[in-house]
């Protein structure tokens, strides 16, 4: 099944802002939206943004998320070290009758 | 607070079956739509299954329809997966996942490693 589209790495430095795109198509991100996961190394993913790009409650409001037709942007500001993590976007794909995900960003904070 | 805990996972023959397990608590389980999610060594989220509420709709990647079944029992709040024909392409984390509006409550995993 055909995934969604992400920037493979994306290196910013300290408190500086770094958003990560997601391409998708109108059957998935431009229809359905795009939800947003932040996963470190050897944990389970978070979510970190619904697909109607509204925060879960305990995720600080220095992620938001949004959507310009097919392509979904997860916006980081203030990047602490901690932000250093991989990134996924997810969608309900209506043609296909799955969810797709991205390959994932991998975010370093120099 | 919401919780699930996968097991089952272990190391299986190819052609071989496991049966995962996924123990929910702190919600109403059977109000909400679950998924399985797996990730190979170093890579990315692969979404396998969902199954809806009453277990009346089930949808499957295409990588593994006709071999993994998911269902669930909401009298023990337990979502299930038959994992089957294993291959070795099948070794992954796999994980639980609850739906609301994306997966917002993710289990911890459970290893499934296919080897001959």
């Amino acid at each position: 099944q055909a995934g969604l589209t992400q920037p493979p790495s994306v290196s910013k430095g300290l408190r500086q802002t770094a958003t990560l795109t997601c391409t998708g198509n109108s059957n998935n991100v431009g229809n359905q939206g795009a939800a947003w996961l932040q996963q470190h190394q050897g944990h389970p993913p978070k979510l970190l943004s619904y697909r109607n790009n509204n925060r879960p409650s305990g995720i600080s409001e220095r992620f938001s998320a949004s959507r310009s037709g097919n392509t979904a942007s997860l916006t980081i500001t203030g990047l602490q070290p901690e932000d250093e993590a991989d990134y996924f976007c997810s969608a309900w794909d209506s043609s296909l009758r799955a969810w797709v995900f991205g390959g994932g960003t991998k975010l370093t904070v120099l | 607070q919401v919780q699930l805990v996968e097991s089952g996972g272990g190391v299986v023959q190819p052609g071989g079956s496991l049966r995962l397990s996924c123990a929910a608590s702190g919600f109403t389980f059977s109000s909400y739509v679950m998924h399985w999610v797996r990730q190979a060594p170093g890579e990315g989220l692969e979404w396998v299954a969902l199954i809806w509420y009453d277990g009346s709709i089930k949808n499957y990647a295409d990588s593994v329809k006709g071999r993994f079944t998911i269902s669930r029992d909401n009298s023990r709040d337990t979502l299930y997966l038959q994992v089957s024909s294993l291959r070795a392409e099948d070794t992954a984390v796999y994980y639980c996942a609850k739906e609301r509006d994306g997966f917002d409550y993710w289990g911890q995993g459970t290893l499934v490693t296919v080897s001959s």
